[in-house]
């Protein structure tokens, strides 16, 4: 079963760090995508892995955010530091469904989200 | 960066009727957008890709069209389910920008 879990989701500080899952089942990991939605509002796409592990960000997380994989463990992360305030959000990890480019055909399989509130 | 802007932000609309939705790239981006549903708590899901392609699984009464900066989805006959945001995605270039959404509601 095709299949993704995001887990490490929780309340921090600000300026701390927090580190998120994304596990997969039933299919080998291509490009990937962290896309996030804060309380109220849209969608917001945070960043990609292409498949061969070049590394795209949104402006809002860049320099701050480092997404990376590991195939042996069919996992993909989200490490996020110097979190702010308006980091607050469901983050949502996301399968490409292309194999060339990064999301050509759309982001076709979704996990359940994981909640990260930054509060102090 | 490319801006995606869709209107309306949100419509009323009842069961049975056509909806179309507008997004709009602030350059071209040929036939790379995506359309997502996304219901309140669930994960969004893909219903449209490269424009006009419907994504398996989902029901026909979704289609897209457009290319290059204007592009529109339409529901042909609104169904009780189909009340939900929906969103386009650009995959032109990244950042790979969503559109603000626009909530349909129940008139």
């Amino acid at each position: 079963q095709v299949q993704l879990v995001e887990s490490g989701g929780g309340v921090v500080q600000p300026g701390r760090s927090l580190r998120l899952s994304c596990a997969a089942s039933g299919f080998t990991l291509g490009s990937m995508h962290w896309v996030r939605q804060a309380p109220g509002k849209g969608l917001e796409w945070v960043a990609s892995i292409s498949y061969g592990n070049t590394d795209y960000y949104g402006d809002s997380v860049k320099g701050r955010f480092t997404i990376s994989r590991d195939n042996s463990r069919s996992t993909l992360y989200l490490q996020m530091n110097t979190l702010r305030n308006d980091d607050t959000a469901v983050y949502y990890c996301a399968r490409d469904s292309s194999s060339e480019g990064l999301a050509y055909y759309g982001l076709d399989v979704w996990g359940q989200g994981t909640t990260v509130t930054v509060s102090s | 960066d490319i801006q995606m802007t869709q209107s309306p932000s949100s419509l009323s609309a009842s069961v049975g009727d056509r909806v179309t939705i507008t997004c709009w790239a602030s350059q071209s981006i040929a036939s790379y957008l995506n359309w997502y549903q996304k219901h309140p708590g669930k994960a969004p899901k893909l219903l449209i890709y490269s424009s006009s392609f419907l994504q398996s699984g989902v029901p026909s009464r979704f289609s897209g069209s457009g290319s290059g900066t204007g592009f529109t989805l339409t529901i042909s006959s609104l169904q009780p389910e189909d009340f939900a945001t929906y969103y386009c995605q650009q995959s032109y270039s990244p950042p790979l920008s969503f559109g603000g959404g626009t909530m349909v509601e129940i008139k």
